[in-house]
């Protein structure tokens, strides 16, 4: 299995800073990385995939970067509503494998 | 396309877990493959397996002798079975689509299932 691994696995941010998440693949994805956001209670949101491409309807606060194994999930302007936890994602190959999430919380 | 997951809440040890999604919006044919994916505190996020219709199907090889994952294309929904569940399997069981096989596009809200006598 490819192993995901997230860090930080929490941070503390205002609204208006800049938040950077990175995914750490244990063998090269060619690309096949995706992020979610999931709020409690709720199911995981699609927001990234192919590393790079935003799904229709994110907002462009939202980016994703990277390649092989070392991915970033960047908010450029962190809204309240942003507050959630995000997990990346490898579609490489089976089993599908997540990141152990990143909870950004409110400072 | 919306998703909705529905089954039994208990159920006991070494008994089977049975859930179904049910598929609103939008057709089960074409290039989509249909998902099970679990949550729990213990785990985190799981995927379980997918399935197309044309018949084929993957797992994930740690359960991969314990599940099915089947579609009913005429009912409009796919269903898990899990047999010879333990507390180990109580989780949050997700049912997604997985549009050829890139990501996880849509997602039913979620069904909590416990294992438990």
């Amino acid at each position: 299995d490819i192993q995901m691994t997230q860090s930080p696995s929490s941070l503390s941010a205002s609204v208006g800073d800049r938040v950077t998440i990175t995914c750490r693949a244990s063998q090269s994805l060619s690309g096949y990385l995706n992020w979610y956001q999931q709020k409690p209670g709720e199911a995981p949101k699609f927001l990234i995939y192919g590393a790079s491409i935003l799904q229709s309807g994110v907002p462009s606060r939202f980016s994703g970067s990277g390649s092989g194994t070392d991915f970033t999930l960047t908010i450029s302007s962190l809204q309240p509503e942003d507050f959630a936890t995000y997990y990346c994602q490898q579609t490489y190959s089976v089993p599908r494998t997540f990141g152990q999430g990143t909870k950004v919380e409110i400072k | 396309v919306q998703l909705q997951e529905s089954g039994p809440g208990l159920v006991k040890p070494s008994g089977t877990l049975s859930l179904t999604c049910a598929v609103s919006g939008g057709s089960m044919n074409g290039s989509h493959w249909w998902t099970w994916v679990r949550q729990s505190p213990h785990k985190g996020l799981e995927w379980i397996g997918e399935a197309h219709h044309s018949g084929t199907s993957n797992y994930n090889p740690s359960l991969r002798s314990r599940v099915t994952i089947s579609l009913d294309i005429s009912k409009n929904e796919f269903s898990l079975r899990l047999t010879s569940v333990t507390a180990a399997d109580t989780a949050v069981y997700f049912c997604a689509r997985e549009p050829s096989r890139i990501y996880l596009d849509c997602w039913g809200p979620g069904t909590l299932v416990t294992v438990s006598s």
